[in-house]
């Protein structure tokens, strides 16, 4: 079964344009961290934030902010004005406790492109 | 610069082939994780080392995929007898901790 389910597959904006990307997920741990990732066209993956479980405050850095709602096992992610550079695939993953080591389960992706 | 780094980039081989690559971690890394990415999909969890013990590896697709780290170092994915179904790409990330894992550069494999 999928523990994170990003079910926006692909999203187009404008440059200027804000933009958000869902995050579901599905866990029975009560320790767990959650973590966003980008994927360039050049196919490194980059981290981009990671957030506990019993840390429920959300975080803005720059131009990204994230929205964690455990009640709604939600973790959004929010790119204010988007820029060209952003485009990439930007995945969602959960890491628990109980499965391997912490090993990340990650979503299937959305695919962000913005247009100037 | 002193990430995570794979070996080769790329690797094409004919079905049945044996393959092997490399993933060199962030020195002092004792956590080393194997990942394969195929096309459209997020990286799915392959196996991990803390220092050289393989800690989990039922996750490997089949008997025919094993990994080694024998010195907590670099660490070796063998895949043997390949098939087209084994191409993607191979993503290796370390970390000191469960909290962080950084990923490199992959390694794509193309099953001819």
């Amino acid at each position: 079964a999928q523990k994170v389910t990003q079910a926006q597959t692909e999203i187009s904006v404008v440059e200027k344009e804000d933009v958000t990307l869902d995050c579901v997920y599905e866990t029975r741990d009560t320790t767990y961290y959650l973590f966003w990732y980008k994927q360039p066209p050049s196919g490194e993956l980059v981290f981009l934030i990671r957030r506990n479980s019993f840390d429920e405050q959300n975080e803005i850095s720059g131009r990204y902010s994230w929205n964690f709602q455990k009640s709604t096992s939600s973790f959004n992610f929010t790119i204010t004005a988007s820029q060209v550079v952003d485009s990439a695939v930007y995945f969602c993953a959960l890491s628990e406790k109980e499965d391997s080591g912490y090993a990340l389960n990650f979503g299937k992706g959305t695919s962000l492109l913005v247009t100037p | 610069d002193t990430g995570v780094s794979q070996d080769p980039r790329h690797k094409i081989t004919k079905r049945g082939q044996n393959v092997t690559f490399r993933c060199d971690p962030i020195s002092e890394h004792n956590r080393l994780y194997w990942y394969r990415q195929t096309l459209g999909q997020g990286p799915e969890f392959l196996t991990y080392f803390q220092n050289e013990a393989q800690l989990e590896k039922s996750r490997l697709l089949s008997d025919r995929f094993s990994a080694e780290r024998p010195k907590g170092s670099f660490s070796t994915l063998e895949i043997q007898r390949t098939e087209q179904g084994d191409s993607a790409m191979y993503l290796c990330a370390s970390g000191p901790d469960v909290y962080e894992q950084y990923f490199g550069p992959g390694t794509r494999l193309t099953v001819t």
